[in-house]
């Protein structure tokens, strides 16, 4: 089983500010097969980014993501008030593993 | 619009059994692998189970193999968990998706909450 290690654990930024979220995999991950969630408290988790490095539909063009092999980040470029939440990486090459999240909280 | 909705949680005593329900619509359910997740209180994400298409194929976590059962019916779109001798650590809300493009999760329910307890 793959082993994905995000962090920090917790990002700590203001309104404005860049945000870079790390993935870390156990072993390689193809890149068609790494994704992104926000998860806002109650609510499913909503996909932002999936092969690594494409907005899902509707996603902004505030979030990208980019990487390969086991190092993946996702980049949110200015942070609004809806984008604190947390964030889930996820890859699926022989079964789905998440990781354990990094939480986006305001300053 | 893709909606998934699933139904069948509450509470139940540790060795119980409780069948989770996610009713599917707005897109061809047959066409699609389908996933159980959850998530234990203020925890991450968890991955559960799959099944194939047609349903020849199902695979499970270590955590769950041999007490829980994924299933399908593709005329009522609709999927199931079948979960046996529950445990206090199975509490968790269990959220059913489907399978994207890329192997991600494109659509997820909204959410089932299980609680294991006497």
């Amino acid at each position: 089983e793959i082993v994905l290690t995000q962090s920090p654990g917790t990002l700590s930024l203001s309104p404005g500010e860049r945000a870079a979220l790390s993935c870390r995999a156990s072993q390689s991950v193809i890149s068609s097969y790494l994704a992104w969630y926000q998860q806002k408290p109650g609510q499913a988790p909503r996909r932002l980014i999936y092969g690594a490095s494409t907005r899902a539909t509707g996603i902004p063009d505030r979030f990208s993501g980019t990487g390969s092999g086991t190092d993946f980040t996702l980049t949110i470029s200015r942070l609004e008030p809806e984008d604190f939440a947390v964030y889930y990486c996820q890859q699926y090459v022989s079964s789905p593993t998440f990781g354990g999240g990094t939480k986006v909280e305001i300053k | 619009e893709v909606q998934l909705v699933e139904s069948g949680g509450g509470l139940v005593q540790p060795g119980g059994s409780l069948r989770l329900s996610c009713a599917a619509s707005g897109f061809t359910f047959s066409r699609y692998w389908m996933h159980w997740v959850r998530q234990a209180p203020g925890k991450g994400l968890v991955w559960v189970s799959q099944i194939e298409t047609d349903g020849s194929s199902t695979t499970y976590a270590e955590s769950v193999k041999g007490r829980f059962t994924i299933s399908r019916d593709n005329a009522k779109n609709t999927l199931y968990l079948q979960m046996n001798s529950l445990r206090a650590e199975d509490t968790a809300v269990y959220y059913c998706a489907r399978t994207g493009s890329a192997r991600d999760f494109d659509y997820w329910g909204q959410g089932a909450l299980v609680i294991v307890s006497s």
